[in-house]
């Protein structure tokens, strides 16, 4: 069974630009989180998506937006992106009843 | 959420059990205890979780005391590999799981 896919592997982007970050969930899972970390620090929660729809959404600014496709895989998008924005970026997904599941993130460099 | 209180750091020495505290003093009823590891720059890997009951399954056991205040990671055969940042996390009805700074266990030859 295909574990949680995320793509691109490596990302690097100017000061300004927008960067789109993509996840493929467990067959099967329908919610996806979505978590930051930046260097030397702890995961930070983004966002959660369930059947389509956003369910939670961690402390962060507007420019960090997302989506979930028919298919329950997503999308992160951040926009303006600043040099603080640098980190590892990971997916998760699940299924309600039992623990979440690790993509191996997308390093987000932003020069 | 309920929240976690765990150690900064721990040894193990190579082929000894690790035992990995957690207190979560304030979780409720329905809120159940997760297990994850990270290794350097790598996603979290799952580990284990429970309710209430002891579980057990190929990677650790999850001692959870019968208050449920507090439980106890337990790797039974630590090796190298092992080294990681554990975490232990309470997740509530929300489904979200939120990670503090977990426990550093560094496992040695």
């Amino acid at each position: 069974e295909a574990g949680v896919t995320q793509s691109p592997t490596h990302l690097i982007k100017t000061r300004g630009q927008q960067a789109t970050l993509r996840c493929s969930p467990i067959s099967g899972h329908t919610s996806v989180y979505w978590y930051q970390q930046a260097l030397g620090l702890g995961l930070q929660f983004l966002l959660w998506y369930d059947e389509g729809e956003e369910r939670n959404r961690g402390n962060f600014p507007p420019r960090f937006s997302g989506r979930q496709f028919p298919n329950y895989s997503s999308e992160l998008n951040v926009n303006a992106l600043e040099l603080e924005d640098s980190a590892l970026y990971l997916c998760a997904s699940s299924s309600r009843d039992r623990g979440a599941f690790f993509g191996q993130g997308t390093r987000l460099t932003v020069v | 959420d309920a929240k976690t209180t765990q150690p900064t750091s721990m040894d193990c020495a190579e082929g000894r059990a690790a035992n990995l505290p957690c207190n979560h003093s304030t979780i409720s009823g329905n809120e159940y205890v997760y297990w994850y590891r990270q290794i350097h720059s790598q996603g979290p890997q799952y580990i284990i979780h429970g309710l209430k009951n002891n579980e057990t399954n190929e990677m650790a056991s999850l001692i959870i005391t019968e208050d449920r205040k507090s439980s106890t990671l337990i790797l039974p055969h630590a090796t190298l590999r092992d080294t990681a940042v554990y975490y232990c996390i309470v997740r509530g009805s929300n489904y979200k799981l939120t990670f503090g700074k977990g426990t550093l266990l560094t496992v040695n030859p």
